[in-house]
């Protein structure tokens, strides 16, 4: 079975400091691997993805992710923090075998940045 | 173009009734998913249809849910009879690819 772990509920930092939301994953093989978004009565918006190729994954309004293959890590950074970026963040995998295409999730993480 | 809808964004329903949430995914997306979040853990996945065929309904917790997709558009979730664990916020996602899905808001389902 596939698990996706998010180990911190909530994560603080200061504006304009380097945030990271953790998430390691349990699955067999190399998954794929995704960030979403959650602002308060919002859907879940995609932030962005790891197929394959480079470790470091770019993606929307200024966040980037890290495959760690050997630590089984995604984790989510951003070099400046925005009092924007306040909002919850959810990790998902999906096996890269077989035909099934849903989303396994963590638990979510509550990022607040303070002004 | 309009993103994924969902109806009603919040129901208040009582144990032993009925409810029904309704999901518009993306005009042109075959791919359709149903998710639940239950008290603030994981998102949970429930179902996927391709067009108006069930692809994989490995998460449906028990047969008092029942979902469709009638003409491989709007789908609905119904629940019948509901208890009171299943109160949470589920959501429709729709997608074209085999990457991207894109999540509607939700339907926050109370179930006093």
């Amino acid at each position: 079975a596939q698990s996706v772990a998010q180990p911190e509920d909530q994560v603080n930092v200061a504006e304009g400091n380097p945030l990271t939301v953790k998430c390691t994953y349990s699955v067999s093989g190399n998954p794929y691997l995704f960030w979403y978004v959650q602002y308060p009565n919002r859907g879940l918006q995609f932030l962005l993805k790891y197929i394959t190729g480079d470790n470091l994954v770019k993606g929307s309004y200024g966040f980037e992710a890290e495959f760690n293959k050997s630590q089984t890590s995604f984790h989510l950074k951003k070099p400046s923090a925005l009092v924007s970026d306040s909002a919850l963040y959810f990790c998902a995998v999906r096996p890269r075998s077989g035909s099934a295409r849903q989303l396994t999730f963590g638990s979510g993480t509550q990022l607040t940045v303070l002004p | 173009e309009a993103g994924v809808t969902q109806f009603p964004s919040h129901s208040v329903i009582e144990k032993g009734q009925t409810v029904t949430l309704r999901c518009d995914p993306i005009s042109g997306h075959d791919n359709l998913y149903w998710y639940r979040r239950v008290m603030g853990k994981e998102i949970k996945f429930l179902l996927h249809f391709v067009k108006e065929s069930k692809q994989d309904e490995s998460g449906m917790p028990n047969n008092r849910f029942l979902a469709e997709r009638t003409g491989g558009t709007y789908s609905t979730l119904k629940v019948q009879p509901a208890e009171l664990e299943d109160s949470g916020v589920y959501f429709c996602a729709s997608s074209q690819d085999r990457w991207e899905q894109y999540f509607g808001p939700g339907t926050r389902l109370t179930v006093t």
